[in-house]
């Protein structure tokens, strides 16, 4: 039973235009939402995160946006860059519990030049 | 300042031989997690230690796999009777006290069982 779902495997958009990843989730303890990047051969880089008390959260080209009713968030990378190019991961996690993370699959994203 | 290390970076084994997999957290971190990511799946969550205790083991899929810290510090994963299906990249992440919402992970083993 998969908590945290990312139901596009792959996305691919053109340099400078926005990259729109998308995350759902299903547990309702939930209180905290990240999102990370990976690089082939590398581990998990984190890249931004978000409260369940805040809708937003923006940092530089990234920004995550959450809609707890319908628990759903979703990044925001604007203007794309060819290094952007990754497997993005969304994690969750209910704090004060172990604060194990639940990660979707991944998205692959290619920002063609 | 150093990251998470792991090593090794790759191990390949035999079926129904013993593996340990070692894991450096960032100097200062006194939380350790364990997870294991398979081919086209997000990291599943294994163990998790506060300090020198394994505070949550619930991920761990059986009695085969078990993990220390026992100095909070070093981690070592710890794998007997291994199965083909043991075969993933296990990924090791600290975080700092009153933190751990942010996990630093290291750049994981690849384990390959025969």
């Amino acid at each position: 039973d998969q908590q945290v779902k990312q139901n596009s495997p792959s996305l691919s958009v053109q340099e400078g235009r926005i990259s729109i990843l998308n995350c759902d989730y299903t547990n309702s303890m939930f209180d905290y939402f990240l999102w990370y990047k990976k690089y082939p051969a590398e581990g998990p880089t984190f890249l931004i995160s978000i409260s369940s008390i805040k809708d937003k959260n923006e940092d530089g080209r990234f920004t995550v946006f959450l809609n707890k009713s319908a628990k759903h968030l979703s990044l925001h990378i604007v203007p794309s860059q060819p290094g952007d190019s990754a497997v993005y991961f969304c994690a969750a996690i209910t704090q004060g519990g172990s604060e194990k993370l639940v990660f979707g699959k991944g998205t692959k994203l290619t920002v063609n030049p | 300042g150093a990251g998470v290390s792991q090593t090794p970076s790759n191990k390949v084994t035999e079926k129904g031989k013993y593996v340990e997999l070692r894991c450096d957290p960032i100097s200062g971190h006194t939380a350790l997690y364990w997870y294991r990511q398979s081919l086209g799946q997000g990291p599943e969550f294994l163990i998790y230690f506060q300090g020198t205790g394994a505070a949550d083991d619930s991920g761990l899929p059986n009695d085969r796999f078990f993990a220390v810290r026992p100095e909070g510090s070093v981690s070592t994963l710890k794998i007997q009777r291994t199965e083909r299906g043991d075969s993933a990249v296990y990924l090791c992440a600290s975080s700092s006290p009153g933190s751990h919402n942010e996990q630093f992970f290291g750049p994981g083993t690849r384990l390959t069982v025969l």
